[in-house]
């Protein structure tokens, strides 16, 4: 059971807006910055977002990052298939002193 | 061009020891702190270790405290993870990442396979 809670899966179809939830508590999101990381099948993770809402470089625009309170969010628009991938949050945890992910979310482009 | 290779994965058997590596290159090695991180078959992203650039500072996920030791040698820019008494359920890719502090963990190894198993 992950310490950062993300739906398994989400879907959408080229064009849409699909939005990735990833929620934690005081000692993780709460106080520190969330980065994502994409990882498309069979290959490695790349990171996506940093510093929660700042795209990592040659990761184009329709990729966005926020964070409210001890939930973060990741949003794609424009869905393109190529997006298909497993999508993680990761953050410091201040209580843990560790770092932790979340389970991952499969996106599926229909 | 930043590269890190891992190695030293195979096949263990329940309560034997096995020693990874990280070869880095393309950017000077002591500068950044680097992490261990695997995933089982199938699963999702687990943190194993962490060790700042000098390797003065090591921190380590409680499934492995105690029995994995993360150190590096910055003279040959490698990353090391010793692990013992492995468990089937330390079975996984595991994977080298380079971090860049509040800039993220920005390049990932392309992972060594670690099957612990009778």
């Amino acid at each position: 059971q992950s310490v950062l809670t993300q739906p398994p899966s989400a879907s959408g179809t080229p064009g849409q807006t699909v939005t990735i939830s990833c929620s934690g508590s005081n000692s993780n999101i709460g106080r520190n910055i969330v980065n994502w990381y994409q990882q498309l099948p069979g290959t490695a993770p790349t990171l996506l977002i940093y510093s929660t809402n700042q795209r990592s470089s040659g990761v184009p625009d329709r990729f966005s990052g926020s964070k409210s309170g001890t939930s973060a969010s990741l949003a794609i628009s424009g869905l393109q298939s190529e997006d298909e991938a497993d999508y993680y949050c990761s953050a410091w945890d201040d209580s843990l002193n560790a770092w932790v992910f979340g389970g991952g979310t499969k996106l599926t482009v229909l | 061009e930043v590269l890190l290779v891992e190695s030293g994965g195979g096949v263990v058997q329940p309560g034997g020891s096995l020693r990874l590596s990280c070869a880095a290159s393309g950017f000077t090695f002591d500068d950044y702190a680097m992490h261990w991180v695997r995933q089982a078959p199938g699963k999702g992203l687990e943190w194993v270790s962490f060790v700042t650039g000098n390797g003065d500072a090591t921190y380590y996920a409680e499934s492995v405290k105690g029995r994995f030791t993360i150190s590096r040698d910055n003279s040959k820019n490698s990353l090391y993870l010793q692990m013992n008494s492995l468990r089937t359920e330390d079975t996984a890719l595991y994977y080298c990442a380079k971090d860049r502090g509040s800039s993220g963990w920005t390049h990932w190894g392309q992972g060594t396979l670690v099957t612990v198993s009778s």
